[in-house]
Order: C-alpha cells, then structure tokens, then sequence
C-alpha cells in the first residue's frame, strides 16, 4: 500500500524559513516524479513545484519561483520543499502527491494527508 | 498558462445523476489527460477519475469521465448520488510547464 506521510508544517513569521518532508512507503520511490500541491484555508487546490524521479529537473508556480526549492533524497525514499521568505498568502495545507509518470509532472495517483503551515 | 474553467457549486437529489464540467482555456483539453479528485472535508484529495474516463480500483461505476472536444471541456457524471458523494471535486489537467487544477466544485446532495 502507497503511503505519503508530510511532515516539518508549524507556524512562522513572514520572511521565515520552513523545510517540509514527505516519507514515502510503497512503492518504489526513485521511478516516479513527485509534487507539492497546497490548499489555502477555504480555496482550492493548486499545484506548486515537482520534480522527476531522477531529481535532475524540477518546475514550480510563478508565485514560489526563487523562495522554494524542491528536492529528494532516493536513498532515503523522502521528498522535500525548502520553503524561504515566507510570505502569508503561502498559509496553507501542503500535500505530497505521487505521480504517475517518472520523467514528467503529470497527474496523481496517491496523496499524503497533508501538513499545515501559517505564515502570520 | 491555461486554466480549467469549473461550476462553482452543484446540487442534486439523492438517486438523480448529476454532471459537472471542465472547460479548457486554450487548446484542446483532449491533447492532455484530465482526471478528477473527490475531496472530502478534512481530508486528502482521491483520485476518481484518470486519463478521462479509467476509474481506479474500488471507485464506483456510478462515477464516470468524458471529454468533449467541440466545447473543449471534460465532464465527470455521478448516477446514483449518494449521501456520502457530497464532496468538492476537482479536475486537473498539465503540461510540459506545469499542472492545472480547477478551481473546484461544491456537490450537494439534497
């Protein structure tokens, strides 16, 4: 059974830094890519950053671009997003989600239960 | 980048069958998958729909997905509705730049 576990959410001043994990269990873990995806209190999902099974390319949204920086650890079955000058439109729930492909971003097939952050 | 255009909100009769569309911005919605997720309150989204119209073991068949590339939109179609579909549903679609996801649609079973 696929299992997503995020961890490293809390509260933070704006401007502050927070790294999110995501363990993974399951599956094998460096044949597929891996996203964030966020959900602001009250709103809907948006995707923020991914990045391949190999780790040797990743993507985010405009609105992250230079604040975070996604990346993983293969040997350790971990995901991570090194989250920097937060600001407090990022409070929001943050997701771990398993891609279905290995060298692009695409669609999901199974998700963590998410880890709070708030940024205030 | 191109947005998935989503119904606010929809309700239904418990029994009745019930859709909800996807319109594309740009291009065609057919060109990449479109899946859809049931989100239920407090908890982690499902995937409920995959690539259009597959349906991942231990969904229901009362939950079906279809494309229309004349409109340029995807649909997801519940028959059956039952209490417990009362969810948000998002579709979500990507491409080489990026992953778009709807802005989400609030069913309520009456």
């Amino acid at each position: 059974e696929v299992q997503l576990l995020e961890s490293g959410g809390g509260s933070v001043q704006p401007g502050g830094s927070l790294r999110l994990s995501c363990t993974a269990s399951g599956f094998s873990f460096d044949r597929y890519a891996m996203s964030w995806v966020r959900q602001r209190p009250g709103k809907g999902l948006e995707w923020v950053s991914a990045i391949i099974a190999s780790g040797r390319r990743s993507q985010y949204i405009d609105a992250v671009k230079g604040r975070f920086t996604i990346s993983r650890d293969n040997s350790q079955n971990t995901l991570f997003l090194q989250m920097d000058s937060l600001r407090a439109e990022d409070t929001a729930v943050y997701f771990c989600a398993k891609d279905t492909y290995s060298m692009t971003w695409s669609y999901f097939d199974s998700w963590g239960r998410g880890t709070l952050v708030t940024v205030s | 980048n191109f947005i998935l255009t989503q119904p606010h909100s929809v309700s239904e009769s418990p029994g009745k069958t019930v859709t909800i569309s996807c319109t594309g911005s740009s291009g065609s919605i057919a060109n990449n998958y479109v899946q859809w997720y049931q989100q239920r309150p407090g908890s982690a989204p499902t995937t409920i729909i995959f690539e259009h119209d597959q349906r991942p073991s231990g969904v229901p068949d009362r939950f079906s997905g279809s494309t229309d590339r004349s409109s340029n939109s995807a649909s997801l179609t519940i028959s059956g509705l039952q209490a417990e579909d009362e969810a948000d549903y998002y579709c979500q679609s990507y491409n080489s730049s990026n992953v778009v996801f709807g802005g989400g649609t609030k069913l309520t079973v009456l």
